[in-house]
């Protein structure tokens, strides 16, 4: 069975600029999740979709940050415009039910 | 801000000896499950534990879990060079939103050949 499935794996940019990351889920997996890894701490929810409505995005700095799940499947992540402290990895994950499936994140690197 | 907090932060050992990562957590759990993640790389499911549980056993994996003292334990029995990666307990929380997993600040495992 594919995993969960993360592109770009790396991305460097400048502050200021837009970067989008993406993420096609497990098949069959109606949830959806959007993870913040910053070096040396563990990784902090950013959003929590279900199919393709949001659960909780309490945690998404929405005034940069944005992401869809069109038709239930694949997600995007944005940010716009970027800052210093926004380097870190995003992660996605996915679930059927109780455990959650992780893709290989993304590295942003925000210079 | 993270509900776990592991300990140690940073562990090394020697091949063939155990490593006991400790987590401890602030609020009432539904269940408390330990990831791995290993170099860059994403997160991987080791174990769960129900908050009515005491113990669990998964190949050379022991969790054990004390909701009284709001902590978990986990013991790799063993040690594999294979194993170093960082360690993550994550639980769930009778008032967050359903699924969702809060996780602490890990222990970076080393074992040494």
């Amino acid at each position: 069975e594919a995993g969960v499935a993360q592109s770009p794996r790396y991305k460097i940019i400048e502050k200021r600029q837009s970067v989008a990351f993406w993420c096609n889920p497990i098949s069959g997996h109606a949830t959806l999740y959007w993870y913040q890894q910053i070096l040396g701490q563990g990784p902090k929810l950013l959003i929590q979709f279900q199919n393709n409505g949001v659960v909780d995005d309490s945690q998404l700095p929405k005034d940069r940050f944005s992401a869809e799940r069109l038709k239930g499947v694949d997600s995007t992540l944005k940010i716009q415009p970027a800052k210093l402290e926004d380097s870190a990895v995003y992660l996605c994950a996915s679930s059927p039910g109780t455990l959650q499936f992780f893709g290989p994140g993304t590295r942003l690197t925000v210079l | 801000s993270q509900q776990g907090e592991e300990d140690p932060q940073a562990l090394s050992i020697q091949e063939g000896e155990n490593a006991t990562m400790n987590c401890s957590y602030k609020t009432s759990i539904n269940n408390l499950q330990w990831y791995r993640q290993n170099s860059g790389r994403g997160l991987v499911h080791l174990i769960l534990i129900r908050s009515n549980e005491r113990e669990k056993h998964s190949g050379r994996l022991r969790v054990t879990l004390d909701t009284s003292k709001k902590s978990s334990s986990l013991l790799i029995t063993a040690s594999r060079a294979a194993d170093t990666a960082s360690y993550f307990c994550a639980t769930t929380t009778s008032s967050g939103s359903a699924r969702q997993l809060t996780f602490g600040s890990g222990t970076q495992l080393t074992v040494l050949p």
